[in-house]
């Protein structure tokens, strides 16, 4: 199994700023998922962060909007710049440790 | 798009059986059906998986058709903390998962 530590947990911030989202993995991993939860919408994968290469993205989603890091196997951030309002979701991370993946508990972002 | 199709919500008695059913006509050989559940906007939670045959753990039982066409999870005695947003996928590993919609469900006391 996999314990995943998510940071913040949740956070308010105003428009047009950035915050950086923490994912802790108690393990080394290969691929790391970060996931995007709209109210009241189900998960849509926003990209797949691999140690050492760059993160692929998701149709919709840009590296400019969403940067994402993975220095290592067990840790990975993803940032989300300039946010409008439009923003405002829940944002997980993920990771495969078969034969189930792994889920953080999510960083629930407001922008005002 | 979703490859699963699940009804989008179900209400159950406390204490009774909750049968949640998922359809997955189209599943590859090599794609095992796993259930996750999201409560409240938590993070999702694993409940079983299965290949093809029936598959039965402490928080629920898999029931897999023959086809493996469609499956049925059941909860077999629901509390109102089963109250969750339900997850039938198609996934063959090493990828990651494609959530549809799921299905609500309410326990009802």
């Amino acid at each position: 199994s996999a314990v995943i530590s998510q940071k913040p947990s949740r956070d308010i911030c105003q428009r047009g700023t950035s915050l950086t989202i923490q994912c802790q993995v108690d393990s080394q991993v290969t691929m790391m998922f970060w996931y995007r939860q709209q109210p009241g919408q189900s998960l849509t994968l926003i990209a797949t962060a691999n140690q050492g290469s760059e993160a692929t993205y998701e149709s919709g989603f840009v590296i400019d909007k969403f940067p994402i890091s993975r220095p290592n196997l067990t840790f990975s951030t993803l940032t989300v710049s300039n946010m409008s309002p439009e923003d405002s979701s829940i944002y997980l991370c993920s990771v495969e440790g078969p034969p189930r993946a792994f889920f953080g508990q999510g960083t629930r972002l407001t922008v005002v | 798009d979703a490859k699963t199709t699940q009804p989008p919500s179900m209400d159950c008695a406390e204490g009774r059986a909750a049968n949640l059913p998922c359809n997955h006509s189209t599943i590859s050989g090599n794609e095992y059906v796993y259930w996750y559940r999201q409560i409240h906007s938590q993070g999702p939670q694993y409940i079983i998986h299965g290949l093809k045959n029936n598959e039965t753990n402490e928080m629920a039982s898999l029931i897999i058709t023959e086809d493996r066409k469609s499956s049925t999870l059941i909860l077999p005695h629901a509390t109102l903390r089963d109250t969750a947003v339900y997850y039938c996928i198609e996934w063959a590993g090493a990828n990651n998962l494609f959530f549809g919609t799921g299905t609500r469900l309410t326990v009802i006391p």
